[in-house]
Order: C-alpha cells, then structure tokens, then sequence
C-alpha cells in the first residue's frame, strides 16, 4: 500500500510565528487530507487537497502531485493551533480506498 | 462539511464484556465506512472497511470475531469489541465516504475512548 511519511515529527513555535508542515507520499494519490487532531481527539478536517493550492484563513496547503507532496502552512500561529496534525492518502478505488495516515506532526506553540 | 458522530464518546467496561460503539452518517448516505484504531501518541491504524449490506473487510492482523462489524444501513455502522481485555483499550474512530461522492473526502466522528479493566 501507499506510504506516507510526515515531518518534522516535532515542532515548537512562540505565538505569532510561521510553519510549513511536509507530507511525503509513495504513490500517486486521488485523495489527500490534512487534518489537526485536538486535544479530546477529534480529527478536524483542515484541507481535501489531491493537488493544487488552498487556503483557509491563516492555514493553506498546496499539493504537488506529480512530486508525491504536500505542504500545509500555518501563519501568524495562535496557542489555540497546538496540536497534532495528520495528513493522509489514498490511491484509488477498490482496495485502495481506504486513506492511509502518516505519524503526525506534533505542534506546540508557546505564548 | 458532512457531519459523522460517534456514540458513546466514553466507555469503562470490565474485562470480558463486550461494548458496542456507532458511528453515524447524520447529513448524507455513507456507501463505506472506515474504523480506525489509535493508541496513545500514536496515528491511526485502519481496522476494517465497512461497506452498507455486506461483510466487513479486515485488514491484516484484525480478529475479525473480536471486532464485529455491522453496516446494516446507509448512516449507520457498529463496531463490538467483543470479550474485551485491557490491551483492547485505545480510541476508536469511524469515518465515511459519502455515497457516490465524486469529491472522495472523508469525515470522521468524534471517536470514542474504551477502556477495559
């Protein structure tokens, strides 16, 4: 199946700072999601993103399938971004539907 | 977005019972389900592909008589641990692939924490 491979596995920020955030994949994808898990566990759908560029408020992501990546940036970040932040992806239909998940990005940021 | 919601959110149950958790589809019709497994500061491992009508598929290394799948309608899949034991707690979450979305995003319910004395 596909693979998917996140980093940096750990980042800490001081309030106010800019991230980019990478998801490396193994296999051309028709599916790719970011998403920010909060504290009590609940997976936020933060982007659906298989390829182009994105934007929503402070966050934006932009996917460059023919390359089997994808950047998630997170400007001017608030205490309120903490956490972990999964990017997932699938191939296809069939047996490759399902969405395959990287480890995760865990993000602190500090006042 | 599609809304999935997960019941219950919390669940403590002795070793041996088994515990029924559900995941609904609330605004659309959800063809395939998914359920994931999550132990702590660990991602989301896939456990089984649900589709409406049909047997559950399990990925490998999944007791399919352990965790009991059933997706008997389109906005409703359950999972039952069955006879569970303490390595069983983890935190369970479903999501759904609306039916005959051409957009192929996934939603994900609440999920719900199981802890097994």
């Amino acid at each position: 199946g596909i693979q998917v491979e996140q980093s940096p596995p750990d980042l800490i920020l001081q309030e106010g700072a800019n991230s980019t955030l990478r998801c490396n994949f193994s296999d051309s994808v028709n599916n790719l999601q970011w998403f920010h898990q909060n504290p009590w566990g609940q997976l936020i759908n933060l982007f659906y993103i298989p390829s182009g560029t994105k934007q929503n408020g402070r966050l934006s992501a932009t996917t460059v399938a023919t390359e089997r990546y994808s950047l998630l940036y997170i400007s001017s970040s608030q205490t309120t971004d903490s956490g972990v932040y999964f990017c997932a992806a699938r191939m296809g239909g069939g047996s490759n539907y399902k969405l395959t998940f990287g480890k995760g990005t865990l993000l602190t940021v500090n006042p | 977005g599609a809304v999935v919601s997960q019941h219950p959110s919390w669940v403590i149950c002795k070793s041996g019972t088994s515990v029924k958790i559900e995941c609904r589809s609330l605004d659309f019709q959800a063809t395939t389900m998914f359920w994931y497994r999550q132990f702590p500061k660990q991602s989301l491992m896939l456990m089984a592909t649900s589709n409406e009508g049909s047997k559950a598929t399990y990925e490998q290394g999944v007791e399919k008589d352990k965790f009991l799948i059933n997706h008997a309608s389109l906005t409703l899949s359950t999972l039952t641990v069955t006879s569970a034991h303490p390595e069983d707690s983890s935190f369970y979450i479903c999501s759904a692939s609306a039916r005959g979305a051409g957009t192929g995003e996934l939603f994900f319910g609440e999920g719900s924490r199981l802890t097994v004395l």
